[in-house]
Protein backbone atom coordinates (compact mmCIF):
# COMPACT_ATOMS: atom_id res chain seq x y z
CA UNK A 1 0.00 0.00 0.00
CA UNK A 2 1.01 3.60 -1.09
CA UNK A 3 1.70 5.26 2.26
CA UNK A 4 2.11 9.27 2.63
CA UNK A 5 2.79 10.33 6.10
CA UNK A 6 2.77 14.24 7.07
CA UNK A 7 4.64 15.11 10.10
CA UNK A 8 1.65 17.29 11.51
CA UNK A 9 -2.25 16.60 11.68
CA UNK A 10 -2.86 19.87 13.39
CA UNK A 11 -0.88 22.68 14.33
CA UNK A 12 -1.30 26.46 15.81
CA UNK A 13 1.28 29.00 15.28
CA UNK A 14 1.41 32.97 15.64
CA UNK A 15 1.64 35.25 12.98
CA UNK A 16 5.11 36.04 11.83
CA UNK A 17 6.07 32.83 13.13
CA UNK A 18 8.10 30.38 10.24
CA UNK A 19 6.37 27.45 10.07
CA UNK A 20 7.69 23.88 8.46
CA UNK A 21 5.53 20.86 7.61
CA UNK A 22 6.81 17.78 6.26
CA UNK A 23 6.01 15.27 3.82
CA UNK A 24 7.24 11.24 3.22
CA UNK A 25 5.97 8.92 1.27
CA UNK A 26 7.85 5.33 0.71
CA UNK A 27 6.44 4.12 -2.55
CA UNK A 28 9.68 6.11 -4.43
CA UNK A 29 7.57 8.20 -6.61
CA UNK A 30 9.11 11.29 -8.14
CA UNK A 31 6.56 13.73 -8.08
CA UNK A 32 5.88 15.12 -4.99
CA UNK A 33 2.72 18.12 -4.43
CA UNK A 34 1.38 20.52 -1.82
CA UNK A 35 -1.82 21.51 -2.06
CA UNK A 36 -4.28 23.41 0.33
CA UNK A 37 -7.76 22.97 0.64
CA UNK A 38 -10.29 25.65 1.68
CA UNK A 39 -14.50 25.28 1.39
CA UNK A 40 -15.92 26.41 -1.80
CA UNK A 41 -12.08 27.04 -3.04
CA UNK A 42 -11.44 22.97 -3.33
CA UNK A 43 -7.95 21.89 -3.42
CA UNK A 44 -5.12 24.53 -4.81
CA UNK A 45 -1.85 24.00 -6.26
CA UNK A 46 1.23 25.59 -4.35
CA UNK A 47 4.20 23.79 -5.51
CA UNK A 48 5.64 20.55 -6.86
CA UNK A 49 8.68 18.29 -7.36
CA UNK A 50 9.17 16.26 -10.24
CA UNK A 51 12.71 15.42 -8.51
CA UNK A 52 15.31 15.78 -6.10
CA UNK A 53 16.23 19.41 -5.41
CA UNK A 54 13.32 20.41 -8.32
CA UNK A 55 10.64 22.39 -7.51
CA UNK A 56 7.84 24.29 -9.95
CA UNK A 57 5.37 26.86 -8.88
CA UNK A 58 1.64 25.84 -8.73
CA UNK A 59 -1.26 28.08 -8.85
CA UNK A 60 -0.92 29.90 -5.50
CA UNK A 61 3.11 29.87 -4.36
CA UNK A 62 2.83 33.43 -3.02
CA UNK A 63 4.10 33.15 0.81
CA UNK A 64 5.53 29.64 0.37
CA UNK A 65 8.97 27.83 -0.26
CA UNK A 66 9.82 24.25 -0.44
CA UNK A 67 12.32 21.90 -0.06
CA UNK A 68 13.49 18.94 -1.26
CA UNK A 69 17.04 17.17 -0.23
CA UNK A 70 15.44 13.43 -0.64
CA UNK A 71 13.52 11.80 -2.92
CA UNK A 72 10.64 10.70 -0.14
CA UNK A 73 10.43 13.79 1.69
CA UNK A 74 9.31 17.32 0.20
CA UNK A 75 8.84 20.24 2.73
CA UNK A 76 6.57 23.33 2.69
CA UNK A 77 7.82 26.38 4.46
CA UNK A 78 5.85 29.22 5.08
CA UNK A 79 8.10 31.77 5.65
CA UNK A 80 6.13 34.29 7.99
CA UNK A 81 2.86 32.97 8.56
CA UNK A 82 -0.59 35.23 7.83
CA UNK A 83 -3.75 34.54 9.24
CA UNK A 84 -4.86 34.22 5.46
CA UNK A 85 -2.98 30.97 5.25
CA UNK A 86 -4.59 28.65 7.90
CA UNK A 87 -6.32 25.91 5.52
CA UNK A 88 -5.66 22.04 5.37
CA UNK A 89 -2.60 21.52 3.90
CA UNK A 90 -2.20 18.25 1.36
CA UNK A 91 1.01 16.61 0.27
CA UNK A 92 0.46 13.98 -2.55
CA UNK A 93 2.86 11.94 -4.50
CA UNK A 94 2.94 9.70 -7.60
CA UNK A 95 5.00 8.13 -10.45
CA UNK A 96 6.04 10.02 -13.07
CA UNK A 97 6.22 7.58 -16.00
CA UNK A 98 3.07 8.04 -18.50
CA UNK A 99 1.93 11.42 -17.12
CA UNK A 100 -1.49 10.43 -16.04
CA UNK A 101 -0.53 8.85 -13.09
CA UNK A 102 -2.41 8.50 -9.80
CA UNK A 103 -1.49 10.91 -6.48
CA UNK A 104 -1.73 9.78 -3.16
CA UNK A 105 -2.62 12.16 -0.55
CA UNK A 106 -1.31 12.32 3.29
CA UNK A 107 -4.04 12.74 5.77
CA UNK A 108 -3.35 16.21 5.85
CA UNK A 109 -2.43 19.20 8.44
CA UNK A 110 -4.42 21.66 9.35
CA UNK A 111 -2.86 24.79 9.94
CA UNK A 112 -4.38 27.49 12.43
CA UNK A 113 -2.51 30.65 12.40
CA UNK A 114 -3.51 33.44 15.22
CA UNK B 1 -11.51 27.87 -19.56
CA UNK B 2 -10.08 24.78 -17.76
CA UNK B 3 -11.86 23.74 -15.24
CA UNK B 4 -14.00 20.87 -13.53
CA UNK B 5 -17.30 21.41 -11.86
CA UNK B 6 -19.43 19.01 -9.96
CA UNK B 7 -22.95 18.50 -9.14
CA UNK B 8 -25.09 18.37 -7.14
CA UNK B 9 -22.65 20.27 -3.99
CA UNK B 10 -24.26 18.56 -1.76
CA UNK B 11 -27.06 14.93 -1.53
CA UNK B 12 -29.10 13.48 1.06
CA UNK B 13 -29.58 10.22 0.48
CA UNK B 14 -31.62 7.49 2.09
CA UNK B 15 -29.86 3.91 2.96
CA UNK B 16 -30.34 2.17 -0.36
CA UNK B 17 -31.46 4.40 -2.53
CA UNK B 18 -29.27 4.93 -5.23
CA UNK B 19 -28.34 8.10 -7.52
CA UNK B 20 -24.98 9.88 -9.47
CA UNK B 21 -22.54 11.85 -8.82
CA UNK B 22 -21.72 14.54 -11.77
CA UNK B 23 -18.19 15.82 -12.95
CA UNK B 24 -18.50 17.63 -16.03
CA UNK B 25 -15.15 19.51 -17.40
CA UNK B 26 -13.82 21.91 -20.24
CA UNK B 27 -10.32 20.53 -19.80
CA UNK B 28 -8.68 20.05 -22.98
CA UNK B 29 -6.80 17.20 -23.51
CA UNK B 30 -7.69 14.69 -21.09
CA UNK B 31 -4.90 12.32 -20.00
CA UNK B 32 -7.06 10.66 -16.85
CA UNK B 33 -9.92 11.08 -14.70
CA UNK B 34 -9.65 10.57 -10.98
CA UNK B 35 -12.25 9.84 -8.33
CA UNK B 36 -11.60 10.36 -4.68
CA UNK B 37 -13.43 9.85 -1.57
CA UNK B 38 -12.46 12.51 1.37
CA UNK B 39 -14.07 11.99 4.95
CA UNK B 40 -13.97 14.57 6.87
CA UNK B 41 -10.51 16.13 8.54
CA UNK B 42 -8.72 13.72 6.21
CA UNK B 43 -7.21 13.56 2.88
CA UNK B 44 -8.36 12.50 -0.56
CA UNK B 45 -8.39 8.38 -0.76
CA UNK B 46 -8.05 6.96 -4.34
CA UNK B 47 -10.73 5.26 -5.64
CA UNK B 48 -10.39 5.17 -9.59
CA UNK B 49 -8.86 6.22 -12.82
CA UNK B 50 -10.40 6.64 -16.19
CA UNK B 51 -8.53 7.25 -19.38
CA UNK B 52 -11.14 7.02 -22.18
CA UNK B 53 -14.34 7.69 -23.28
CA UNK B 54 -16.51 4.35 -22.61
CA UNK B 55 -14.29 3.63 -19.83
CA UNK B 56 -16.27 2.35 -16.49
CA UNK B 57 -14.65 1.18 -13.41
CA UNK B 58 -16.70 -0.74 -10.42
CA UNK B 59 -15.83 -1.03 -6.57
CA UNK B 60 -18.38 -2.23 -4.25
CA UNK B 61 -21.34 0.09 -4.64
CA UNK B 62 -19.70 2.50 -6.38
CA UNK B 63 -19.16 2.76 -10.63
CA UNK B 64 -17.17 5.16 -12.18
CA UNK B 65 -17.81 6.03 -16.27
CA UNK B 66 -16.74 8.47 -18.22
CA UNK B 67 -17.85 10.36 -21.33
CA UNK B 68 -15.94 12.87 -23.67
CA UNK B 69 -17.39 16.05 -21.52
CA UNK B 70 -18.09 14.18 -17.98
CA UNK B 71 -17.68 11.19 -16.02
CA UNK B 72 -20.77 10.14 -13.45
CA UNK B 73 -19.94 8.38 -10.04
CA UNK B 74 -23.00 5.89 -9.96
CA UNK B 75 -24.04 4.92 -6.32
CA UNK B 76 -26.13 1.29 -5.66
CA UNK B 77 -28.08 0.75 -2.72
CA UNK B 78 -25.85 3.72 -0.84
CA UNK B 79 -25.22 2.52 2.91
CA UNK B 80 -24.14 5.29 5.56
CA UNK B 81 -20.53 4.64 5.73
CA UNK B 82 -20.50 5.94 2.32
CA UNK B 83 -21.15 9.40 3.59
CA UNK B 84 -18.13 11.57 2.39
CA UNK B 85 -17.06 14.14 0.27
CA UNK B 86 -16.34 12.91 -3.03
CA UNK B 87 -13.83 14.73 -5.21
CA UNK B 88 -12.51 14.47 -9.13
CA UNK B 89 -10.13 15.28 -10.54
CA UNK B 90 -8.89 15.61 -14.35
CA UNK B 91 -5.14 15.66 -15.71
CA UNK B 92 -4.26 16.87 -19.10
CA UNK B 93 -0.77 17.10 -20.40
CA UNK B 94 1.17 18.95 -17.12
CA UNK B 95 -1.73 19.67 -14.73
CA UNK B 96 -4.64 18.64 -12.10
CA UNK B 97 -7.72 20.41 -12.13
CA UNK B 98 -9.95 19.28 -9.28
CA UNK B 99 -13.13 19.86 -9.09
CA UNK B 100 -15.16 21.01 -5.33
CA UNK B 101 -16.70 18.01 -5.00
CA UNK B 102 -19.79 16.31 -4.09
CA UNK B 103 -20.96 16.42 0.11
CA UNK B 104 -23.02 13.28 0.48
CA UNK B 105 -24.91 12.18 3.31
CA UNK B 106 -26.63 9.10 3.39
CA UNK B 107 -29.06 8.49 5.98
CA UNK B 108 -30.24 5.35 8.07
Amino acid sequence: DVKVTQSSRYLVKRTGEKVFLECVQDMDHENMFWYRQDPGLGLRLIYFSYDVKMKEKGDIPEGYSVSREKKERFSLILESASTNQTSMYLCASSFASRGAETQYFGPGTRLLVL
Amino acid sequence: EDQVTQSPEALRLQEGESSSLNCSYTVSGLRGLFWYRQDPGKGPEFLFTLYSAGEEKEKERLKATLTKKESFLHITAPKPEDSATYLCAVYNFNKFYFGSGTKLNVKP
